[in-house]
């Protein structure tokens, strides 16, 4: 199983202001992902990286950037919080043996309110 | 269109009895799928998958059971406790080479096991 963490583990922050979500995994996987979820709502693929330099965006719009400088560290960054933006960010990472057998560990998340 | 489905947003079990949360698709490519579960203000965590050649995968109270001609698969949790109780997710990974296609989620189905 992955070791992969996420800080904070929960913000309030003000409409305007920048923020960095920290994610970082010990266990060398190439493939990183950032999810939003909204309470009692489904998980929506935000951002994905299969490896230093790749990122792509997912399935759902975000205003969110992110970079992956190294295997081990995956930011993501909002220029400007919204109270839109309040949900929680999960972030994951897989490096399946066998390609087409892709099973993602999940940190604790990131719980967000912008105010 | 949603690939994977569970249609049950809810389901309320009673303590030692059994738990099948049910999942179904329609992408014919998917050839592995895996199970999640996922307490509030956590990340989820890993249960149990099952490859496209197998029809059935056990791992202690948890069972998934793989029907491929009607796409569709279930998690049986006997005897359930309530430590069980939790939004559970389905995900599935597309067949390819490069494996370079992130999971597809449901968007959970929420366990109560009642004491």
């Amino acid at each position: 199983e992955a070791d992969i963490y996420q800080t904070p583990r929960y913000l309030v922050i003000g409409t305007g202001k920048k923020i960095t979500l920290e994610c970082s995994q010990t266990m060398g996987h190439d493939k990183m992902y950032w999810y939003q979820q909204d309470p009692g709502m489904e998980l929506h693929l935000i951002h994905y990286s299969y490896g230093v330099n790749s990122t792509e965006k997912g399935d759902l719009s975000s205003e969110s950037t992110v970079s992956r400088i190294r295997t081990e560290h995956f930011p993501l960054t909002l220029e400007s919080a919204r109270p839109s933006h309040t949900s929680q960010y999960l972030c994951a990472s897989s490096d399946p043996v066998i390609a087409s057998l892709e099973t993602q560990y999940f940190g604790p998340g990131t719980r967000l309110l912008v105010l | 269109d949603q690939q994977v489905k569970q249609n049950s947003p809810s389901l309320s079990v009673q303590e030692g009895r059994i738990s099948i949360l049910n999942c179904d698709y329609t992408n014919s490519m998917f050839d592995y799928f895996l199970w999640y579960k996922k307490y509030p203000a956590e990340g989820p965590t890993f249960l149990i998958s099952i490859s496209s050649i197998k029809d059935k995968n056990e791992d202690g109270r948890f069972t998934v059971f793989l029907n491929k001609s009607a796409k569709h698969l279930s998690l049986h949790i006997v005897p359930s406790q309530p430590g069980d109780s939790a939004v559970y997710f389905c995900a599935a990974s597309p067949r390819g080479g490069s494996g370079n296609t992130p999971l597809v989620f449901g968007k959970g189905t929420r366990l109560s096991v009642i004491a």
